[in-house]
C-alpha cells in the first residue's frame, strides 16, 4: 500500500531561518507523482509542486526548493529565509492511479510557525 | 484560474439530520473528490468520482454517500449526521489524462454536529 510519512508534526522558527520539511514515501509503483501543498490559516490547500518519479532533478522556485531522492524515497522541501507568511500546514502527497482518477495519498501534515 | 467552490464555510447541524455539502468546479474537470481533515490525521478520502454518475469509495466512506448528476457538481451527503462527523470537509477536482495532475481544492466546510 502507498504511504506518506511526515515525521515532524510541528516546527517553530524565527523569521529568516531556513527550514526543511521532511517527506518519506512508500510505493510499489515505478511510475508515480509526488506533490507538496500548503494550507494557510484561511484553509484552502494551495498546490506548490508536482514531481514525477523519473525526474530526480532538484527544483528551486524563489525561496522554495525541493530535493527528490529515490534512493531514500524522500521528497524534502526547504524554505530559505523563512517569512511570517510561510506559516501554514504543509502536506506531502503521493499519487495512486485508479481507473481514470488519480487519487492522492496525503501525509498527516506539518504545521510551520514562523515568528517575527 | 480554476475555481472550486463549496456551498458553506461553516455549518452547524443536529445529530440525526440529513446534511448536504455541495461542491462546484468551473474548469470541466472529470475527477472530483471529497476529503475530511482532522487534527493529527491529515486528509482522508471519503469518496471520489471520475465521471458523471460514477463514484468510488475512498478510505472512509462509512456514514456518507455522494451524488454527481452533472460534471461540475459533486455533493456529499451525511444521511444521519453524528457527532463523530464533526470535521473540516474539503472538495477537490482535477483533470484526467495520461499524467497525474494537481488537485484544486475548495475553501472547505467546517461542519459541527451537536
Amino acid at each position: 500500500a502507498q504511504k506518506v510519512t511526515q515525521a515532524q508534526t510541528e516546527i517553530s522558527v524565527v523569521e529568516k531561518e531556513d527550514v526543511t520539511l521532511d517527506c518519506v514515501y512508500e510505493t510499489r509503483d515505478t511510475t508515480y507523482y509526488l506533490f507538496w501543498y500548503k494550507q494557510p490559516p484561511s484553509g484552502e490547500l494551495v498546490f506548490l509542486i508536482r514531481r514525477n518519479s523519473f525526474d530526480e532533478q532538484n527544483e528551486i522556485s524563489g525561496r522554495y526548493s525541493w530535493n527528490f531522492q529515490k534512493s531514500t524515497s524522500s521528497f524534502n522541501f526547504t524554505i530559505t529565509a523563512s517569512q511570517v507568511v510561510d506559516s501554514a500546514v504543509y502536506f506531502c502527497a503521493l499519487s495512486e492511479a485508479y481507473r481514470s482518477a488519480e487519487k492522492l495519498v496525503f501525509g498527516k501534515g506539518m504545521k510551520l510557525t514562523v515568528n517575527p | 484560474d480554476v475555481k472550486v467552490t463549496q456551498s458553506s464555510r461553516y455549518l452547524v447541524k443536529r445529530t440525526g439530520e440529513k446534511v448536504f455539502l455541495e461542491c462546484v468546479q468551473d474548469m470541466d474537470h472529470e475527477n472530483m473528490f471529497w476529503y475530511r481533515q482532522d487534527p493529527g490525521l491529515g486528509l482522508r478520502l471519503i469518496y471520489f468520482s471520475y465521471d458523471v454518475k460514477m463514484k468510488e469509495k475512498g478510505d472512509i466512506p462509512e456514514g456518507y454517500s455522494v451524488s454527481r448528476e452533472k460534471k461540475e457538481r459533486f455533493s456529499l451527503i451525511l444521511e444521519s449526521a453524528s457527532t463523530n462527523q464533526t470535521s473540516m470537509y474539503l472538495c477537490a477536482s482535477t483533470l484526467s489524462g495520461t499524467g497525474t495532475y494537481e488537485q484544486y481544492f475548495g475553501p472547505g466546510t467546517r461542519l459541527t454536529v451537536t
